[in-house]
This record gives structure tokens, C-alpha cells and sequence, in this order.
């Protein structure tokens, strides 16, 4: 079964570092997102690509985070100045389709740790 | 706005009884509802799917669901619990009258399955 991955799967960084997240959607899904998990908190979307350009964005996802398709098969999450706070699991995910009855499927998610 | 909640942090069950994660919603339109699983060191996987149609909705892994629009409930069940159920099961929701296409995550549920 296609399955979404993303790396690395652990990410130590030191604060006001930039970071890049990577993930590799399904290859027919056209329809992309990242979401966050803070440690025993809810799942937060972030924001959702397609066509190259983001189609909805949360208040979270401030001029500090960037997404990016830069080849057929990669989709980043990149935060440029990272804080203590952006510490949390980071969720990729991809559907096929985009109106509200598609289901997602999500990667195993990124750990990022801000020291 | 779209909203859900999961009642419970935790859920345990005797291997072999039946199993409900509760989960209610809110939304202004009709709700699109959807449950999703994790396991240790994995991403979110879907289970199941309510749109339109019956009530209840048969899943993955002999899981199933019933939604209740009185109760705006869309609880999820199993007749009988395996040990590998044990797992965080997260219920999202999204509201059909809605600008947005994205669901709204739960804070998850702990399952434990006792031998």
C-alpha cells in the first residue's frame, strides 16, 4: 500500500536555526498538507498545497514557515527562524482529492526539538 | 466554526469485550466525520468515513461507527477488542457549510487493550 514518508524523523536544532522538513506524498495524491502535534496537545493544521501554491493557511503558519514542491515528488515544510516553541511532531499529509470527503493519508511525522 | 471533542483520554477494555471512543462535533452545516488510528511511531492511518448515507459506518480492521446527528455523536465501536487495537484514535471533523475544506482534529483517545 502507498504510504507517505518524512525526514528526518528526528530533527534537534538550536534556537533561531532554519530547518527543513521533507516529505514524500502519494505519487497520485494532488492535494498536500502539514500539520502539527505539540506533546499531548491536539493536531493543528498548518496549511494545505496544491498546484504549487498553498490553498488555506492557519493562523500558526506566520511568515516564518515557507512550503515548497520543489520536484515532482518532495513537499518541505521550512521554518526559518525556529523557536522554543515550534517543538512538536510534524505531520505530512496528502488526498487525492480536496473537497471535504476525501480522507487524508499522514506520514509518520518529524520530531522537532528547539534547544 | 467547527469544532470536536473526545471525552476521554484513555479507554481501557478487556481483550475479547467490546470497545466505544466517544467523540462529539459541531458544526453550522452537515458534518463530514472521520476517525483515524496511530500507532507507536507512525502517522495518522483512516478508518472510516461518515458523509452521507446510513448511520452506521463499517471501517478498517472490523471497526465501526454510528452517527448520531440528535446527539452529535459520532462514536466509534468494535464488538470485540484485540490487544493490537490499543493504539490513539483521533475523531476530526468537517463542517459541510464550511468555506474551508480542512477537518478539525480531536485531541486524541488512548486505547488500551488488556490481555
Amino acid at each position: 500500500e502507498p504510504e507517505v514518508t518524512q525526514t528526518p524523523s528526528h530533527q534537534v536544532t538550536q534556537m533561531g536555526q532554519e530547518v527543513i522538513l521533507r516529505c514524500v506524498p502519494i505519487s497520485n495524491h494532488l492535494y498536500f498538507y502539514w500539520y502539527r502535534q505539540i506533546l499531548g496537545q491536539k493536531v493543528e493544521f498548518l496549511v494545505s498545497f496544491y498546484n504549487n501554491e498553498i490553498s488555506e493557511k492557519s493562523e500558526i503558519f506566520d511568515d516564518q514557515f515557507s512550503v515548497e514542491r520543489p520536484d515532482g515528488s518532495n513537499f518541505t515544510l521550512k521554518i526559518r527562524s525556529t523557536k522554543l516553541e515550534d517543538s512538536a511532531m510534524y505531520f505530512c499529509a496528502s488526498s487525492e482529492g480536496f473537497s471535504g470527503g476525501w480522507e487524508q493519508y499522514f506520514g509518520p511525522g518529524t520530531r522537532l526539538t528547539v534547544t | 466554526a467547527q469544532s470536536v471533542a473526545q471525552p476521554e483520554d484513555q479507554v481501557n477494555v478487556a481483550e475479547g469485550n467490546p470497545l466505544t471512543v466517544k467523540c462529539t462535533y459541531s458544526v453550522s452545516g452537515n458534518p463530514y466525520l472521520f476517525w483515524y488510528v496511530q500507532y507507536p511511531n507512525r502517522g495518522l492511518q483512516f478508518l472510516l468515513k461518515y458523509i452521507t448515507g446510513d448511520n452506521l459506518v463499517k471501517g478498517s480492521y472490523g471497526f465501526e461507527a454510528e452517527f448520531n446527528k440528535s446527539q452529535t455523536s459520532f462514536h466509534l465501536k468494535k464488538p470485540s477488542a484485540l490487544v493490537s487495537d490499543s493504539a490513539l484514535y483521533f475523531c476530526a471533523v468537517r463542517d459541510g457549510a464550511g468555506g474551508s475544506y480542512i477537518p478539525t482534529f480531536g485531541r486524541g483517545t488512548s486505547l488500551i487493550v488488556h490481555p
